[in-house]
């Protein structure tokens, strides 16, 4: 069955850098669009970045662009989420989620999703 | 970038009610928009597709619907295991998917 296991997360200093892993399993990972959304503590749902089926396109919501890298690697069933440049509210549980549609441009919705990584941004 | 507003942000509900929960674009989507339910400690679960026509991913007492700025999620009659915060998500289109910001639902 599909699997997502995140890793990589922690405390880190604002201005450092910090990278994400999701490791996937149970589907054909280069056919489907994979995300990371985000959940500050005690708030709503914030998408942050995608990455389309073939790595066609890589997207970034604006609080991100320039600072964080999405990737994945097709051999590994790997994805990662690259956070440069952290900042205090970039504090939150970062989720790697998996989009129903197949070699689609568009995800229609995330049912996938891993149990989250947990990043603090603090000096 | 267009903004999702959703209302209420909170709301009291009894066993068996029909309750209704809005997503208001600031400009037309079509049926561009997907439903999640989230329990505390949980992880999001997704209840509806973005999809036309409308797909339901979740149990049938939750549908979806609207179309151009307003979309609506139903739930025809509540069970106790409803209890949990709703987002809709902005879907089939060019990105950013933004959220919702929530609607807390108390059974």
């Amino acid at each position: 069955q599909v699997q997502l296991v995140e890793s990589g997360g922690g405390v880190v200093q604002p201005g450092r850098s910090l990278t994400l892993s999701c490791a996937a399993s149970g589907f054909t990972f280069s056919n489907f669009g994979m995300h990371w959304v985000r959940q500050a503590p005690g708030k709503g749902l914030e998408w942050v970045a995608g990455i389309s089926y073939g790595d066609i396109n890589k997207y970034y919501a604006d609080s991100v662009e320039g600072r964080f890298t999405i990737s994945r690697d097709t051999s590994t069933n790997m994805m990662y989420l690259q956070m440069d440049s952290v900042r205090p509210e970039d504090t939150a549980v970062y989720y790697c989620a998996k989009d129903e549609a197949r070699n689609s441009d568009f995800p229609i919705g995330f049912y996938y999703w891993g149990q989250g990584a947990l990043v603090t941004v603090t000096s | 970038d267009l903004q999702l507003t959703q209302s209420p942000s909170f709301l009291s509900a009894s066993v068996g009610d029909r309750v209704t929960i809005t997503c208001r674009a600031s400009q037309g989507i079509n049926n561009y928009l997907a439903w999640y339910q989230q329990k505390p400690g949980k992880v999001p679960k997704l209840l509806i597709y973005a999809a036309s026509p409308v797909q339901s991913r979740g149990p049938s007492r939750f549908t979806g619907s609207g179309s151009g700025t307003k979309f609506t999620l139903t739930i025809s009659s509540l069970q106790p295991e409803d209890s949990a915060t709703y987002y809709c998500q902005l879907l089939n289109t060019n990105p950013p998917y933004t959220f919702g910001q929530g609607t807390k639902l108390e059974i």
